[in-house]
């Protein structure tokens, strides 16, 4: 069954240092997600994407991230300067062109910011 | 209020049991109502996913909306220790509205 992948599964990366979180979202779908889930905290919505602008990002979502679709099967998020408070697993998750078709999810990437 | 309530547990029910978890929310204009599993470090992963009110089944899993109460319910039969997770509920207005997550409700099944 066609699933979300996301690299790396862990990445450590120092307080004001930039990060780049990828996806390969599955491969017929157009919606794009992120989300992030602090430990112990929500599933919370950061942004969506789709036909390669975004669609609506929550108030997380600020001037430092950024979202890109590079070539027809990557999604990236960028963190430009973390903060520790960006330490999260965060999630991608795609779905298809059916309206309101379901999200299906990655299995994240633990961000932590030291 | 917040926008979907959902008991954060956690819920330890024997082997067997029928489980029963539940969440509420404020906002009338959700119409589609999703119950996703999530393992410890692990995506979550959709379960089931129904529209409107009423029920629906699918092996040992059954999701029932109620949209006059705005609540939503998953009920788990036979019971397995396979269950044990954090069990989402999520839901959305539709069409590009995303999708809202509850905060989940631990359950342990007990052998």
């Amino acid at each position: 069954e066609p699933e979300v992948t996301q690299t790396p599964s862990h990445q450590v990366t120092q307080m004001g240092q930039e990060v780049i979180l990828r996806c390969v979202p599955i491969s017929n779908h157009l919606y794009f997600y992120w989300y992030r889930q602090i430990l112990g905290q929500k599933v919370e919505f950061l942004v969506s994407f789709y036909n390669n602008e975004i669609s609506e990002k929550s108030e997380i979502f600020d001037d430092q991230f950024s979202v890109e679709r590079p070539d027809g099967s990557n999604f990236t998020l960028k963190i430009r300067s973390t903060k520790l408070e960006d330490s999260a697993m965060y999630f991608c998750a795609s779905r298809g062109a059916r309206d309101n078709s379901p999200l299906h999810f990655g299995n994240g990437t633990r961000l932590t910011v030291t | 209020q917040k926008e979907v309530e959902q008991d954060p547990g956690p819920l330890s029910v024997p082997e067997g049991a029928i489980v029963s978890l539940n969440c509420t929310y404020s906002n009338s204009a959700f119409q589609y109502f999703m119950w996703y599993r999530q393992y410890s470090r692990k995506g979550p992963e959709l379960l089931m996913y129904t529209y409107s009110s009423g029920n629906k089944e699918d092996g040992r899993f059954t999701a029932q909306v109620d949209k006059s109460s705005k609540y939503i319910s998953l009920f788990i039969r036979d019971s397995q220790p396979s269950d044990s997770a954090t069990y989402l509920c999520a839901m959305s207005a539709g069409g590009d509205d995303k999708i809202i997550f509850g905060k989940g409700t631990r359950l342990h099944i007990l052998p």
